[in-house]
């Protein structure tokens, strides 16, 4: 099974802050890599899908690159909606399988 | 627009069975692969089955293979997931989600607003 090591499992920043957050796959999944963000008690919503295409609808904040193993999800300036946990999730290969989330909050 | 509606979720003891469904509306249902995703209480996200859009192809997680059917009826636009030789590792919201390109890798595009399960004595 490929393994996500998704990085740092929480994090606190300011409004208006840039935050990072990494995703590595324990074997080459090429750009078959998706961004999801869920808010508390509400189902995930896809954001960065083929790892850097952006999902209609989402916000041009949200932006995510990387390819083969090591993949970066960004939001350039965030906002107080972004209370959120995101999670990658690869689907190169069966079994689908996801990061473990990290879970951002403000500062 | 996607609508994705999933019931059935109950409390169930353990090695009992349970049948999900989910409703599907707003998109052309037997032309694209459909999934289910659990999340148990404060954990994270764990694929647990894919239907392919015909029905003709599955894919179970290791966890529940063999205890679980996932099983789709064009006709009725719904999808299912038989659950059976359940265990309390089992508990949690199961999600129906629906792929965004009929293509054999595809993201989970829209999901519903998924079902408890709890299994409990």
């Amino acid at each position: 099974d490929i393994q996500m090591t998704q990085s740092p499992s929480s994090l606190s920043a300011s409004v208006g802050d840039r935050v990072t957050i990494t995703c590595q796959a324990s074997q080459d999944i090429s750009n078959n890599l998706n961004w999801y963000q869920q808010k508390p008690g509400k189902a995930p919503q896809l954001l960065i899908y083929d790892a850097s295409d952006l999902q209609a609808g989402v916000p041009s904040r949200f932006s995510g690159s990387g390819s083969g193993t090591d993949f970066t999800f960004t939001i350039t300036s965030l906002q107080p909606q972004d209370i959120a946990t995101y999670y990658c999730q690869q689907y190169d290969a069966f079994p689908r399988t996801f990061g473990q989330g990290t879970k951002v909050d403000i500062k | 627009e996607d609508q994705l509606l999933e019931s059935g979720g109950h409390v169930v003891q353990p090695g009992g069975s349970l049948r999900l469904s989910c409703a599907a509306s707003g998109f052309s249902f037997s032309t694209y692969a459909m999934n289910w995703v659990r999340q148990a209480p404060g954990r994270g996200l764990e694929w647990m089955s894919t239907i392919s859009g015909s029905g003709a192809s599955t894919y179970y997680a290791d966890s529940v293979k063999g205890r679980f059917t996932i099983s789709r009826d064009n006709s009725k636009n719904t999808l299912y997931l038989q659950m059976s030789s359940l265990r309390g590792e089992d508990t949690a919201v199961y999600f129906c989600t629906k792929d965004k390109f009929r293509l054999i890798r595809s993201p989970f595009e829209s999901w519903g607003q998924g079902t408890l399960v709890i299994v409990s004595s």
